[in-house]
């Protein structure tokens, strides 16, 4: 079965520095995601993304983060300056759009550790 | 905040039923329900979705309540590999965003 696939697994990044997180999504699959789960709470929404363009984000996406998608099946999100607040599990997720009520299917994720 | 409220934990023991309830009494009607479970600290997993008809797949069923009101996930033969949080997630005014609650954490017994 098809699945979306998230390198690294686990990322060490040092305060202030830039790291890029990637997702390959489903091949046939339209429409991107970015969640983030910090130890011990919530799934939290970051960004959607279709046609190249961000279609909905939340507020912690703020101009520290961005997203791309540089090819035809990678989906990156980008963090400019870590802070110590952003270690996290970070999930990506995309959802094929042929009908609206399609589900979206996860990856396993990337645990980013900011020391 | 998650349109949905689900009890925080169930236990279910190996082989029987287990039955996961979820109140959504706000939803709207073109708003579907869907559930996900996350095993660990894994990426949630996709279960069943479903609008107003009871829906089944080859990992649970999704009986929901004429109202839609409320719905419930079964898993017909629990095993510890079913141990996991459960979501019950309702989509929000036309949002893509996937709005997850506390779940329910099941826990199968052997």
């Amino acid at each position: 079965e098809p699945e979306v696939t998230q390198t690294p697994s686990h990322q060490v990044t040092q305060m202030g520095q830039e790291v890029i997180l990637r997702c390959v999504p489903i091949s046939n699959h339209l429409y991107f995601y970015w969640y983030r789960q910090i130890l011990g709470q919530k799934v939290e929404f970051l960004v959607s993304f279709y046609n190249n363009e961000i279609s909905e984000k939340s507020e912690i996406f703020d101009d520290q983060f961005s997203v791309e998608r540089p090819d035809g099946s990678n989906f990156t999100l980008k963090i400019r300056s870590t802070k110590l607040e952003d270690s996290a599990m970070y999930f990506c997720a995309s959802r094929f759009q042929m009908y609206s009520n399609q589900p979206q299917h996860f990856g396993d994720g990337t645990r980013l550790s900011i020391l | 905040d998650a349109k949905t409220t689900q009890p925080p934990s169930m236990d279910c023991a190996e082989g029987r039923a287990a039955n996961l309830p979820c109140n959504h009494s706000t939803i709207s009607g073109n708003e579907y329900v869907y559930w996900y479970r996350q095993i660990h600290s894994q990426g949630p997993q996709y279960i069943i979705h479903g609008l107003k008809n009871n829906e089944t797949n080859e990992m649970a069923s999704l009986i929901i309540t004429e109202d839609r009101k409320s719905s419930t996930l079964i898993l017909p033969h629990a095993t510890l590999r079913d141990t996991a949080v459960y979501y019950c997630i309702v989509t929000q005014g036309g949002s893509e965003k996937l709005v997850f609650g506390k779940g329910t954490k099941l826990t199968v017994n052997p």
